[in-house]
């Protein structure tokens, strides 16, 4: 139990245009879902917490008009870089844990975007 | 907030061995984790544990949450072994992860 689907695994975009990522909880429904972003070689940064039903909550330093979360329903959330440019290329991971958190949290497979 | 460092940075092994990685953190947590990261990006948890020994195969793992560590066995390593290891906290009454900067594992044949 506790899958989580992430989609696209891998897109190549070019300067200015938008993509968007999704992430889906598949055997629970996950109120709040996290966004993180990897740089190669380092570890996961947490980018944002999205709320369902809500506005998403922003680390320090995370451009929310860049990154725009929207968790519209209990099992999906999706990340949408907009007006994307090569500095944006880099790994997004989400996660989610099931109700009651117990067995901690299950991450999506990744998404590599590259901005050219 | 919560540091969290792992060590060593990086662990070169020849197949058969064993090995300990280690992961220290600066406050109490109510949750750690343990990820392997494979060669394809995903995160496969391998073990939730605030506290306490578990084993699961060939990889076991404890928690001395007195002691602010924990550390994650590999024995009789195998060459699908490799890839990028990293223990994970969760402080306080939020539910935000807080990652290490991981192990990264090559496992020779």
């Amino acid at each position: 139990g506790a899958v989580v689907s992430q989609h696209p695994s891998r897109v190549i975009c070019k300067s200015g245009t938008s993509v968007k990522i999704e992430c889906r909880s598949l055997d629970f429904q996950a109120t709040t879902m996290f966004w993180y972003r990897q740089f190669p070689k380092q570890s996961l940064m947490l980018m944002a917490t999205s709320n369902e039903g809500s506005k998403a909550t922003y680390e320090q330093g995370v451009e929310k008009d860049k990154f725009l979360i929207n968790h519209a329903s209990l099992t999906l959330s999706t990340l949408t870089v907009t007006s994307a440019h090569p500095e944006d290329s880099s790994f997004y991971i989400c996660s989610a844990t099931a109700p009651g958190g117990a067995r901690g949290y299950t991450f999506g497979s990744g998404t590599r975007l590259t901005v050219v | 907030g919560i540091q969290v460092e792992q060590s060593p940075p990086d662990l070169i092994l020849q197949e058969g061995a064993n090995s300990t990685l280690r992961c220290n953190f600066s406050d109490s947590v109510n949750n750690l984790q343990w990820f392997h990261q494979n060669p394809w990006g995903q995160l496969i948890n391998l073990f939730y544990i605030p506290s306490g020994t578990k084993q699961n195969g060939r990889l076991s793992a404890t928690t001395v949450a007195t002691e602010r560590y924990s550390l994650l066995y590999i024995s009789s390593s195998q060459t699908t072994d490799s890839g990028v290891y990293f223990c994970a906290v969760l402080r306080g009454a939020g539910n935000k992860l807080t990652f290490g900067g991981g192990t990264r594992v090559l496992v020779k044949p």
